[in-house]
């Protein structure tokens, strides 16, 4: 089935510096991609999304790339605080299988101070 | 407050046993979705469910099932827990023409 592979595991930042997620998807049909954080014994949150429409979003200090020639997408936390330490999850989906949400292994960063 | 709602917050059980667990949106949305969380922090769909249709994992072991009463409720029943079950159990929803999906507090198993 459908793979959406998440790199870097582990990503350790100094405060106020960026820091940087990829993830690579394998069904051309995708067509939304939204990136969630969960902190620990809480629920994903979504933080922002991106549609196939568009190469580059940005809201409150993140940015989403994508490249769908690559089938490529990013996320950038620019000036990074105490409060973004979580894990973050990229997601596809695409109509068909009900917008089910695929989604990568996790990145678990941690800002410190 | 609009949001999903998800009982029990936990629960523990042994092997075999049957348990439920349910999940509620009030949201107005009218598809509903169960995703698996393991102990890695992997999260897989289990079952996608509207009014119309129900898709599921083809990975899910016929032991879970989901039961709808109405679009507002989408329960998972598993028939005969087993130890790889233990995991946190999340209900999302969405609606129909939108993208986003808001997840459920979950209910993390434990089958002893």
């Amino acid at each position: 089935g459908e793979q959406v592979e998440q790199l870097p595991s582990i990503l350790r930042v100094q405060e106020g510096s960026s820091a940087s997620i990829n993830c690579t998807y394998e069904n051309s049909a995708s067509n939304y991609f939204p990136w969630y954080k969960q902190e620990p014994g809480e629920n994903p949150k979504l933080i922002i999304d991106i549609r196939s429409n568009m190469e580059r979003k940005q809201t409150q200090g993140l940015i989403v790339l994508l490249d769908k020639k690559a089938k490529r997408f990013s996320l950038h936390i620019t000036d990074t605080q105490p409060g973004d330490s979580a894990m973050y999850f990229c997601a596809a989906s695409e109509r068909q299988g009900g917008r089910a949400l695929i989604f990568g292994t996790g990145t678990t960063v941690s800002v410190s101070p | 407050e609009t949001a999903v709602f998800q009982t029990p917050n936990y629960h523990v059980t042994q092997v075999g046993n049957e348990v439920s667990f349910n999940c509620k949106q009030t949201l107005g949305h009218d598809t509903m979705y169960w995703y698996k969380q393991d102990s890695k922090k992997l999260l897989k769909i289990m079952f996608s469910y509207n009014n119309k249709q129900l898709i599921v994992n083809e990975t899910v072991p016929r032991r879970f099932s989901p039961q709808s009463s109405d679009k507002a409720h989408l329960n998972l029943r598993i028939k005969s827990v087993e130890p790889e079950d233990s995991a946190v159990y999340l209900c999302a929803s969405r609606r129909l023409g939108d993208y986003e999906q808001y997840f459920g507090p979950g209910t993390r198993l434990t089958v002893l």
